[in-house]
């Protein structure tokens, strides 16, 4: 079974640093772009960036190009989102998800991970 | 940045009926990109149709995609209570990356 698996939910303070993970399995990780999506309370779907993590090129949204990094690690199969300071405007569930087809740089998504609530308060 | 506008926000509709779910794009989606996704409270985005018009792995029949260029739609047939939730689109053929529409809530009365 394809599956990510991402890390739990997580509490900070505004300014501190935050890195939450997704693992795959059940694939080839390598091979399959996976995309972080963001989505504050009550809001919709916005795109973050996408990671191939094969040689780890990595595309941001204007939106979010800065604001975030995102990486991966092959010897676990798992891909990063991290911020170095965190503001309370990212309070939101942060997802993972897979590339539909391998290799493609632009694709639907058809594996998600169930996500990971991030809150950011004082 | 090609811009995806859902339409209605709101749908309400009675079991056994037919919804239909548009989406217009700001400018054409290039390869007919564009994908369906469900989601349901509490629950990660489900992968619907992909390409326009393909059903993804397990969808069943009552779902069906079709549209190019910039006028797209979700056509779901005989509807179930368990097909309320909020349905979004999305558009892939734009690099950098892509964009979704702003979602459809569709009540099942």
């Amino acid at each position: 079974e394809v599956l990510l698996v991402q890390s739990g939910a997580e509490v900070k303070k505004p300014g501190e640093s935050l890195k939450i993970s997704c693992k795959g399995s059940g694939y080839s990780f390598t091979t399959y772009w996976i995309a972080w999506v963001r989505q504050m309370p009550g809001k919709g779907l916005e795109w973050m960036g996408v990671i191939y993590p094969r040689d780890s090129d990595t595309t941001y949204s204007p939106s979010f190009q800065g604001q975030v990094v995102i990486s991966a690690d092959t010897s676990i199969n798992t891909a990063y989102l991290q911020w170095s300071s965190l503001k309370s405007s990212d309070n939101a569930i942060y997802y993972c998800a897979r590339h539909l087809r391998e290799w493609l740089p632009h694709d639907g998504f058809d594996v998600w991970g169930p996500g990971t609530l991030v809150t950011v308060s004082a | 940045e090609i811009v995806l506008t859902q339409s209605p926000g709101t749908l309400s509709l009675s079991p056994g009926e037919r919804a239909t779910l548009s989406c217009r794009a700001s400018q054409s989606v290039r390869s007919d990109y564009l994908a369906w996704y469900q989601q349901k409270p509490g629950q990660a985005p489900r992968l619907l149709i992909y390409d326009a018009s393909n059903r993804a792995t397990g969808i069943p029949d009552r779902f069906t995609g079709s549209g190019s260029g910039t006028d797209f739609s979700l056509t779901i047939s005989r509807l179930e209570p368990e097909d309320s939730a909020l349905y979004y689109c999305q558009q892939y053929g734009d690099p950098p990356g892509c964009s979704f529409g702003q979602g459809t809530k569709l009540e099942i009365k």
